[in-house]
């Protein structure tokens, strides 16, 4: 069975930095591109980072580009989001999703992180 | 504001059918896949739709999807109350080379 697992969320300042991780199991993560998105309190879904499977091509959304850096350790079947110089806006549930991009096939349950002093 | 436009809320009755458009442009919906989600806070967000009108294995057939020119459109039949929940549209922005979800249309089964 297909999971995937979120750790890392937590309470962090402004300014702050957090490491995001997903745990893969079912699959081989090696084959597969990955993604990060995120859900505001009271707003939509927002993609965040793309990873391919060799780690060839990476894509951020403007809104995280220079502050957050995706990165996957395909040995340890483990995708990460770093994430640096936090806002308050950054607050979200953070989802990590399998899929190419045009579509994500499988998600965690999710991360709560909040930011605020 | 999202690139691609959802209406922010649908209703109809248990039983009846609904559907849900997302309108974009040329460097979206115009020239790539796009896929429907399902998101109730809380939980994980479900696929049901993808490369326009494909449904994964699990989703039943009460699910439907379309795309013509620069819009797309899920379809649900046989509403249920536990249909209630968020839908969004996604795709892939060839000009801004960046993923894009719709705003998000939240559901209400009457």
């Amino acid at each position: 069975e297909v999971q995937l697992a979120e750790s890392g969320g937590g309470l962090v300042q402004p300014g702050g930095s957090l490491r995001l991780s997903c745990a893969a199991s079912g699959f081989a993560l090696r084959s597969y591109g990955m993604n990060w998105v995120r859900r505001a309190p009271g707003k939509g879904l927002e993609w965040l980072a793309y990873i391919s499977f060799g780690s060839t091509n990476i894509f951020y959304a403007d809104s995280v580009k220079d502050r957050f850096t995706i990165s996957r350790d395909n040995a340890e079947n483990s995708l990460f989001l770093q994430m640096n110089s936090l806002r308050v806006e950054d607050t979200a549930v953070y989802y990590c999703a399998r899929g190419p991009l045009w579509y994500f096939d499988y998600w965690g349950q999710g991360t709560l992180v909040t930011v605020s002093s | 504001q999202s690139v691609l436009t959802q209406p922010p809320s649908v209703s109809a009755a248990p039983g009846q059918k609904v559907t849900i458009s997302c309108s974009g442009s040329s460097s979206n919906i115009g020239n790539n896949y796009v896929s429907w989600y399902h998101h109730l806070p809380g939980t994980a967000p479900k696929l049901l739709i993808y490369d326009n009108n494909k449904r994964p294995s699990g989703i039943p057939d009460r699910f439907s999807g379309s795309k013509s020119g620069t819009s797309a459109t899920l379809g649900i039949t046989g509403l249920q109350t536990g249909d209630e929940a968020d839908y969004y549209c996604e795709t892939w922005d060839s000009s801004l080379s960046v993923a894009v979800f719709g705003g998000g249309t939240k559901l209400t089964v009457l």
